[in-house]
């Protein structure tokens, strides 16, 4: 069983839509969740973290965790153009490796 | 903000030859830097924690003998894939904890597109 599972998309919105990306997870002692961005032929970017269970705010950028079922997600409002990326989800275990979701890639339409 | 320098973006190589890929941190020190590869529409897959001074730790499954982790410096660790194949072509990304925070999250490089051909 892999250690986070990603729906890889891809997922088409238009500008200004809310836009919902998910991913479970298979370890109950998992602590910290983190999304990145990751553009075309480049690395992941940070965007945002979660300790433990609830939501976390930045900007349009909601992530959330729900602990009992072992579920994350990440909602960007207003989405924009420049938004279109793919997203990963990833998990950080105890011994500080991160592994990663397969990443649903997220096109939003002008 | 903390930068990984990956080199070179990409790079084709003939079938059994070697390929190095370097690491650096711009302006941090590292003494634990991370490997990754990433398939087409797959998820980056950990291969190898690169250790300085020290010899690196493998992901199950990750030949050691063929992809050699060399972290000298505090600031540089390379991938060497030797005797390399078309089914090593892939995307190779490498990190590093700036902060020593590991859940500040991980700061990665460019990555590095091989073909095999």
């Amino acid at each position: 069983q892999k250690e986070v599972e990603q729906d890889p998309g891809p997922l088409s919105v238009p500008e200004g839509a809310i836009v919902s990306l998910n991913c479970t997870y298979s370890n109950s002692a998992f602590q910290y969740f983190m999304w990145y961005r990751q553009y075309s032929r480049k690395g992941p970017e940070l965007l945002m973290y979660t300790y433990s269970s609830g939501n976390k705010e930045d900007g349009r950028f909601t992530a959330q965790v729900d602990k009992s079922s072992k579920y994350i997600s990440l909602f960007i409002r207003d989405s924009q153009p420049s938004d279109s990326a793919t997203y990963l989800c990833a998990i950080l275990t105890g011994a500080n490796n991160l592994f990663f979701g397969t990443g649903t890639r997220l096109t939003v339409i002008p | 903000g903390a930068v990984v320098s990956q080199h070179p973006s990409w790079v084709i190589c003939k079938s059994g030859t070697s390929v190095k890929i370097e690491c650096r941190s711009l302006d941090f020190q590292a003494t634990t830097m991370f490997w990754y590869r990433q398939f087409p529409k797959q998820s980056l897959m950990l291969m190898a924690t690169s250790n300085e001074g020290s010899k690196a730790t493998y992901e199950q499954g990750v030949e050691k003998d063929k992809f050699l982790i060399n972290h000298a410096s505090l600031t540089l660790s390379t991938l060497t894939v030797t005797s390399a194949h078309p089914e090593d072509s892939s995307f190779y990304i490498c990190s590093a904890d700036p902060s020593g925070q590991a859940e500040d999250g991980y700061t990665f490089g460019s990555g590095t597109r091989l073909t095999v051909v």
